[in-house]
């Protein structure tokens, strides 16, 4: 069975910085990930999402995550964080043959300010 | 663009009533998913469809059941609500062809069980 564990379940930031979410999973097959935003009062958005081929994965809203096979990583990054940034990140993982069943991790909430 | 619905954005039930959530998509996918999102848990998998007339359980089924009677439609059934099935519940849908593998969320129902 596939777990993601999401450590940091706040990370506070100043608009402008860096920020790293972190992203661990455990599996004994080969899977799939992605990274979710969830915006106040809304259902989940997805920002990026890796499926084979190069490790490093952009997504939308100027996010990128890179897939470290080695140490089962999959952190979330943004090298400039605005005040709009500010929700919850899930991390979900799911096996990349059989049926579609994604686990999620417990979600880390950003916290933008100026 | 792509669409899931869900029924009700927010809803107040009495403990023992039954409790019908619905969700319909537009994206003509063969699966469906129902999640109840707390804090501190990330997103649990309480039932999900591949096709019409379909179920499987999730990882937390107990107190739920579901009915898919056409493909754009996952009705997630309270039996008899109690005061611990106050959460957020989150609809979702993807399809099976390989590469299109994200899930495509609804907005979420917040049902508050007095």
């Amino acid at each position: 069975a596939q777990s993601v564990t999401q450590l940091d379940s706040q990370v506070p930031v100043f608009e402008e910085a860096p920020v790293e979410l972190r992203c661990n999973y455990s599996s004994s097959v080969s899977v799939y990930l992605f990274w979710y935003v969830q915006y106040p009062n809304q259902g989940l958005q997805l920002l990026l999402k890796y499926l084979s081929g190069s490790t490093l994965v952009k997504g939308i809203n100027g996010f990128e995550a890179e897939f470290n096979k080695s140490q089962t990583s999959f952190h979330l990054r943004k090298p400039s964080v605005h005040i709009s940034d500010t929700a919850e990140y899930f991390c979900a993982v799911r096996m990349n043959t059989g049926f579609q069943k994604l686990v999620f991790g417990t979600g880390t909430r950003l916290l933008v300010s100026p | 663009d792509v669409k899931v619905t869900q029924s009700s954005r927010y809803l107040v039930k009495r403990t023992g009533e039954k409790v019908f959530l619905e969700c319909v998509q537009d994206m003509d996918h063969e699966n469906m998913f129902w999640y109840r999102q707390d804090p501190g848990l990330g997103l649990r998998l309480i039932y999900f469809s591949y096709d019409v007339k379909m179920k499987e359980k999730g990882d937390i089924p107990e107190g739920y059941s579901v009915s898919r009677e056409k493909k754009e439609r996952f009705s997630l059934i309270l039996e008899s609500a109690s005061t611990n099935q106050t959460s957020m519940y989150l609809c979702a849908s993807s399809s099976p062809t390989p590469g299109m593998n994200e899930q495509f969320f609804g907005p979420g129902t917040r049902l508050t069980v007095l």
